[in-house]
């Protein structure tokens, strides 16, 4: 019975390239949330998706930003043109529906060079 | 705007003392509440939590939680820490907005000595 997977567990890119971070969510969820987690500071809240529904991005930078949760496959972050500023660790969560508890995924830790 | 405050960035604490760790929200409507722990090198894992009923919550390993509505606090507590409770500790409110969004707290380190 897997819990959420995320993927990568690592990545590094370079100032400009493109990130991309997968997210399956619990088998039966249908409620994905993704996170970001700067050094020493604690979880922010990001964007919150049900299929093919975005429900609450306020979290989300207004630029280069951008999540997606398809009918098929995993939620995928999606970060264009990345700064050294988002370095950090993206978890993403999920629940049955939009009260349930939220399981956590083992998140992806971003370098940018 | 809605927020998690918790009182402490790091807490140190001798094995068997007893921990209480402040949580409050500002939020006037109906909350789910939530305390999560991260071990080093490991991801969220849920403690306990708080959804309606009993105010006085208890999780694993210990831990237990009481829902002070009048004072929009949520604090976490264990009688009797032990080395493996090292960790950092979110507290969490889930708020119904339209649909639910979750707001963490900054958390806390807890650093037990053996």
């Amino acid at each position: 019975n897997a819990g959420v997977m995320q993927n990568p567990r690592h990545l590094v890119r370079r100032r400009g390239q493109e990130a991309r971070l997968r997210c399956s969510p619990m088998k039966g969820h249908s409620h994905v949330y993704w996170y970001r987690q700067l050094p020493e500071e604690g979880l922010k809240f990001m964007v919150y998706l049900q299929k093919e529904n975005i429900i609450d991005e306020s979290g989300m930078p207004k630029e280069r930003f951008s999540a997606e949760f398809p009918k098929e496959g995993p939620s995928i972050l999606r970060i264009q043109q990345v700064v050294r500023g988002d370095s950090a660790a993206y978890f993403c969560a999920s629940s049955g529906d939009g009260q349930e508890t939220q399981y956590f995924g083992p998140g992806t830790r971003l370098l940018v060079l | 705007a809605q927020s998690v405050s918790q009182h402490n960035h790091h807490v140190i604490l001798s094995e068997a003392a007893s921990l209480e760790l402040g949580c409050n929200y500002s939020y006037g409507g109906t909350v789910n509440l939530f305390w999560y722990v991260q071990y080093p090198g490991q991801h969220l894992q849920l403690l306990l939590k708080y959804f309606s009923g009993d105010p006085l919550v208890k999780g694993i390993k210990g831990f237990e939680a009481e829902f002070i509505k009048s004072k929009f606090s949520f604090n976490l507590r264990k009688p009797s820490v032990q080395w493996s409770d090292t960790a950092e500790y979110f507290c969490a409110v889930s708020l119904n907005t339209g649909g639910f969004k979750t707001i963490f707290g900054a958390g806390t380190r807890l650093f037990v000595k053996a």
